[in-house]
């Protein structure tokens, strides 16, 4: 089945600095990638996704890429502010009816003022 | 307004103390799934289902069953908790599965507030 590897577990930016944060996933077959944002104590909730058939998307400061022959994505938010603080998963997902929909272990951005 | 509504949201139990965590959503949403949150471990998927009498194992279904008998209702049950089921966890609904959106339906995951289990 699919394996979703995050990294870094934890990062650390200053505010109005960037923040990168990393995905990689097995199956070749995954052709949708979200991420998600869960404030502390709240539920986890769409920021950004991604299809196969793109190689990049953004929104507003927030913006995903997709390097499929690699097979990794990333998230990128720039000019970070403190409410960016929160734990960020990736997932990926095939088309395969509900199957292999699996999320990364997480990273806890902390944006310092 | 559209939500996902979890009861209950925190729960102290023992072990072997059958329990039901209800799940309900008023978004005439097809898809809905149960995960459990582990701190390190992210969110790891513990059935899903594809519409009403249609339910799958996901990552994690040891110890649990689920049931579809309405569109609306997905409710988890831990027959014989044990320790080790203690965590967070989320129900979660979208209009299609996750890899399936079409152009009108981005796939979209709406989770609940999260159900806090502790068994002793």
């Amino acid at each position: 089945g699919e394996n979703v590897e995050q990294h870094p577990s934890t990062l650390s930016v200053q505010e109005g600095d960037s923040a990168v944060i990393k995905c990689t996933y097995s199956d070749s077959a995954s052709n949708y990638f979200p991420w998600y944002k869960q404030e502390l104590g709240k539920r986890p909730q769409l920021i950004i996704d991604i299809r196969s058939n793109v190689g990049e998307k953004k929104d507003q400061r927030i913006a995903v890429t997709l390097n499929k022959t690699a097979k990794h994505f990333s998230l990128h938010i720039t000019e970070t502010q403190p409410e960016d603080s929160a734990v960020y998963f990736c997932a990926a997902s095939t088309d395969n009816y509900g199957q292999n929909f699996v999320f990364g272990p997480g990273t806890r951005l902390s944006v310092l003022p | 307004e559209a939500q996902v509504t979890q009861n209950p949201r925190y729960l102290i139990t023992v072990t072997g103390k059958k329990l039901t965590v209800t799940c309900s959503q008023n978004m005439n949403h097809e898809y809905m799934s149960w995960y459990r949150q582990d701190p390190g471990l992210g969110l790891r998927q513990i059935y899903y289902s594809m519409n009403v009498e249609v339910t799958d194992k996901g990552d994690v279904p040891e110890g649990y069953k689920v049931s579809r008998k309405e569109k609306r209702n997905f409710p988890l049950i831990l027959e014989s908790p044990s320790p080790n089921q203690t965590s967070l966890y989320f129900c979660a609904s979208s209009l299609s599965p996750p890899g399936l959106a079409t152009f009108l339906d981005s796939g979209e995951l709406f989770f609940g507030e999260g159900s806090r289990l502790t068994v002793l």
